[in-house]
């Protein structure tokens, strides 16, 4: 049972548009989310979280935002930039850890074309 | 600052082996977490360590197995192994438990099992 989903394997986006991508949950236990971002033959870069507390969090060119209603999280980068291509792992956690720590999503791995 | 290592790299081992990995987190951090890394299950948290106690496990069969030393470093173990064994395993060092934003991953070792 999967409860982190990430549904699109992969995602093709021009250069200087917008990227987005989605993650849906099913535990109403997580209050944190997280991306990461993955090149190959390395370890994930934590890249922006957010708590359920808000709806948006921003860091520069990225943004998440998260409706709690829908258990629905999506990642924006925006402009879309070549170094942005790579695999995004969307997160969960509950509170205090939980039983299984960080949850995972399998992966959208994003292709940005020149 | 050196990064997150995991020793080995690659590894090959055949089914009913046993095999440890090692991890040495980034000097000061106290908390290092393993993950396993599949293509069909994608990444999933097997346990966390915080000042040599385990503070969490992920929903793994007790042939997986870690400790961590007073110096932080960290070694998971995974005893009769299974071809479904084969995967990449990650660890992550960070300053604090749960500190999931803060979490800094390693290359990760590549473990075969023929």
């Amino acid at each position: 049972d999967q409860q982190v989903k990430q549904n699109s394997p992969s995602l093709s986006v021009q250069e200087g548009r917008i990227s987005i991508l989605n993650c849906d949950y099913t535990n109403s236990m997580f209050d944190y989310f997280l991306w990461y971002k993955k090149y190959p033959a390395e370890g994930p870069t934590f890249l922006i979280s957010i708590s359920s507390i808000k709806d948006k969090n921003e860091d520069g060119r990225f943004t998440v935002f998260l409706n709690k209603s829908a258990k629905h999280l999506s990642l924006h980068i925006v402009p879309s930039q070549p170094g942005d291509s790579a695999v995004y792992f969307c997160a969960a956690s509950e509170s205090g850890g939980g039983a299984d720590g960080l949850t995972f999503g399998k992966g959208t791995h994003l292709i940005i074309q020149p | 600052k050196a990064g997150v290592t995991q020793t080995p790299r690659y590894l090959i081992k055949t089914r009913g082996q046993q095999v440890t990995l090692s991890c040495s987190p980034i000097s000061g951090h106290r908390s290092v977490s393993w993950y396993q890394q599949t293509p069909g299950q994608g990444l999933q948290f097997l346990f966390e360590y915080f000042s040599e106690t385990q503070r969490n496990k992920g929903n793994f069969p007790g042939r997986f197995s870690g400790r961590q030393f007073s110096n932080s470093r960290s070694e998971m173990n995974v005893s009769t192994l299974e071809l479904g064994d084969s995967a990449l395993y990650l660890c992550a060092s960070s300053i604090a438990a749960l500190s999931y934003n803060e979490q800094f991953f390693g290359p990760g070792t590549r473990l075969t099992v023929l």
